[in-house]
This record gives C-alpha cells, structure tokens and sequence, in this order.
C-alpha cells in the first residue's frame, strides 16, 4: 500500500496568513493526487484534484503543486472559515490512502 | 443537484451484520464508479470499497475483505455494503462517493457502532 504522510499533524495561524501543508508518498504517484477539507461532524469537500487542478467552485486562495512524491497544498491568506481538517489521498493505486490529515485552527 | 443519501447505521454486536444503503439522485447513477469510505470516530478517512458502473468490477481494503460486499442495483439508483462479522474497529461513519478515485460528492454518511 502507499503510504502517504502530511506535515505537520495541526497548525495555528492568524488570519491572512499563508498557511502550507506538505504530503509526501512513500513511492512515485505522478500527480495522482487530491485534496480534501472536512469541518467537524462535515463530509469531506474536494478542494483540488490531479495534484494542481482547483475544482470549481473552490477559492482562489486554496491552490495545490507538486509530483511524484512531494506535495503542497497552500492557502495564500487564511480565512476564519477555512478552520478545518485537510486530507491528501493519492489515486495511483489501490487501495485509495489518505494522509493523516491537518487540523488548521486560528490564532 | 447531486444527492447522495445514507441509511441503515447503527448499534451492532461484534460479529454481526448491517447492510448500508446510499439512494443517488439528480445524475446518471449508472454511468459512475461509487465508493464508501469510512471515518473512525477522531481519526482520519480511510477508503473501503468501490464498484464499477455495471458492478462486474469491485475492490476493497484489505481489512474488510471477505467480510463486507458492495454492490448497487442501477434501476433503484442505489449502493449497498453488506458488512459481516463485524468487528469493534469497524466502527465509524460510512460514507458514500460518486466516483472511483476523485470523490466530489459525499452522502452525510450514517454511523455504524460495533459494541456488545
């Protein structure tokens, strides 16, 4: 299975500050690679898919980069709405794997 | 608009059986792959099973192997998972996704609870 690991587990910033959560896989994906928020007692909601690509509807300020095994996901200027749990999930192989996932809270 | 619906959670002792449903609406429900993905009370998301469109194809997680069964019956627009021999650690919210591998829409997912 792969093995896909996010950094860091939480994190605290202020409003308006650019927030980045790294997920790194334990072999190559290409960009085979989503991104997804969950707010508490929420399913999650797809944010970015094929590593890079800002599905519709999503903020500008959510963006996605990175391949083979090294991933960013970055939120250019934190918003009090955007307190959520962000996941990786990568789709090269079965089964599916979700990173740990990252707890963003407020400052 | 998409819609995707969850029932059939519960308590259950271990060892025992649910089936859980997902009634889709507002797309073609035979022309997509459906997943279930579950959510461990605190923990994280952990993909379980898919099946494709006509259902000839179905994969699962290792851990629920021979134990849980996706299917779907395209002229009810509806997915099931026929859970057996239920253990503690499959206790979770279940969701159900439209999709095999990107998953843009979710059910509110329904609670199963394994405990005697």
């Amino acid at each position: 299975d792969i093995q896909m690991t996010q950094s860091p587990s939480s994190l605290s910033a202020s409003v308006g500050d650019r927030v980045t959560i790294t997920c790194q896989a334990s072999q190559d994906i290409s960009n085979y690679l989503n991104w997804y928020q969950q707010k508490p007692g929420k399913a999650p909601k797809l944010l970015i898919y094929d590593a890079s690509n800002l599905e519709t509807g999503v903020p500008s300020r959510f963006s996605g980069s990175g391949s083979g095994t090294d991933f960013t996901f970055t939120i250019s200027s934190l918003q009090p709405e955007d307190i959520a749990t962000y996941y990786c999930q990568q789709y090269d192989n079965l089964p599916r794997t979700f990173g740990q996932g990252t707890k963003v809270e407020i400052k | 608009e998409v819609q995707l619906v969850e029932s059939g959670g519960g308590l259950v002792q271990p060892g025992g059986s649910l089936r859980l449903s997902c009634a889709a609406s507002g797309f073609t429900f035979s022309s997509y792959w459906m997943s279930w993905v579950r959510q461990a009370p605190g923990k994280g998301l952990e993909w379980v099973a898919n099946i494709k469109q006509d259902g000839s194809e179905k994969y699962y997680v290792d851990s629920v192997k021979g134990r849980f069964t996706i299917s779907r019956d395209n002229a009810k627009n509806s997915l099931y998972l026929q859970m057996n021999s239920l253990r503690a650690e499959d206790t979770a919210v279940y969701y159900c996704a439209r999709g095999s591998y990107r998953w843009e829409y979710w059910g509110q997912g329904t609670l199963v609870t394994v405990s005697s």
